[in-house]
């Protein structure tokens, strides 16, 4: 079974840029996260995808932060503009559904790590 | 107050030590608990569930004190490929299921 996929691997870009990151969950996973985790801390949600409906957007910084999950499946993440404490790794996970049980259990992708200089 | 909370390490430990990570937790409607594995530069994989009974993995122990809401991970006959950060989760499934991480304890088994 294929994992979650995630792009690019690195990137590097200068304050105020902007940048995009790109997630393929694992097939026929409804739910889709993107997590934040900045060196020596633990992942930290973004938001929460329900098939194509969010779920949980409360600790997404909306001033410059941005995520879409059209059809239910990919799902795109965008920083704009970008900030020196945006330095971090994006992490997406996926899972079949919401609630208890295996189901719930969270697959992570190899995740995008972003240095804004 | 950090809603998970874990010792900070890092813990440098011989082989076949045996070592512990607490985790203790602030939201007592927290219902399910659970033990992450990150290798350096890689993503966080499960490596265990905890219960309130206390849980066995070979060499691995998890046990969960809900009225004192906290949380352990005993590792005996540490092994060189255990080297790692452990991540404490909790998850309240009224607030969506999001994944609650503990900041990591980060071990390093020495030969």
């Amino acid at each position: 079974e294929a994992g979650v996929a995630q792009s690019p691997r690195y990137k590097i870009i200068e304050k105020r840029q902007s940048v995009a990151f790109w997630c393929n969950p694992i097939s026929g996973h409804a739910t889709l996260y993107w997590y934040q985790q900045i060196l020596g801390q633990g992942p930290k949600l973004l938001i929460q995808f329900q098939n194509n409906g969010v779920v949980d957007d409360s600790q997404l910084p909306k001033d410059r932060f941005s995520a879409e999950r059209l059809k239910g499946v990919d799902s795109t993440l965008k920083i704009q503009p970008a900030k020196l404490e945006d330095s971090a790794v994006y992490l997406c996970a996926s899972s079949l559904d919401i609630g208890s049980g295996s189901s719930y259990e969270q697959y992570f992708g190899p995740g995008t790590r972003l240095t804004v200089t | 107050r950090k809603e998970v909370e874990q010792d900070p390490g890092p813990f440098n430990v011989p082989e076949g030590a045996t070592v512990a990570f607490n985790c203790t937790y602030s939201n007592s409607a927290s219902q399910s608990f659970f033990w992450y594995r990150q290798d350096c530069r890689k993503e966080p994989k499960l490596l265990m569930s905890v219960y309130s009974s206390g849980n066995e993995d070979g060499r691995f122990t998890a046990q969960l004190n809900r009225a004192s809401q906290y949380i352990s991970l005993l590792i005996r006959d540490s092994k060189l490929s255990d080297s790692a950060t452990y991540l404490c989760v909790v998850i309240n499934y009224n607030q969506g299921g999001k994944l609650i991480f503990g900041q990591g304890t980060e071990l390093s088994v020495k030969p």
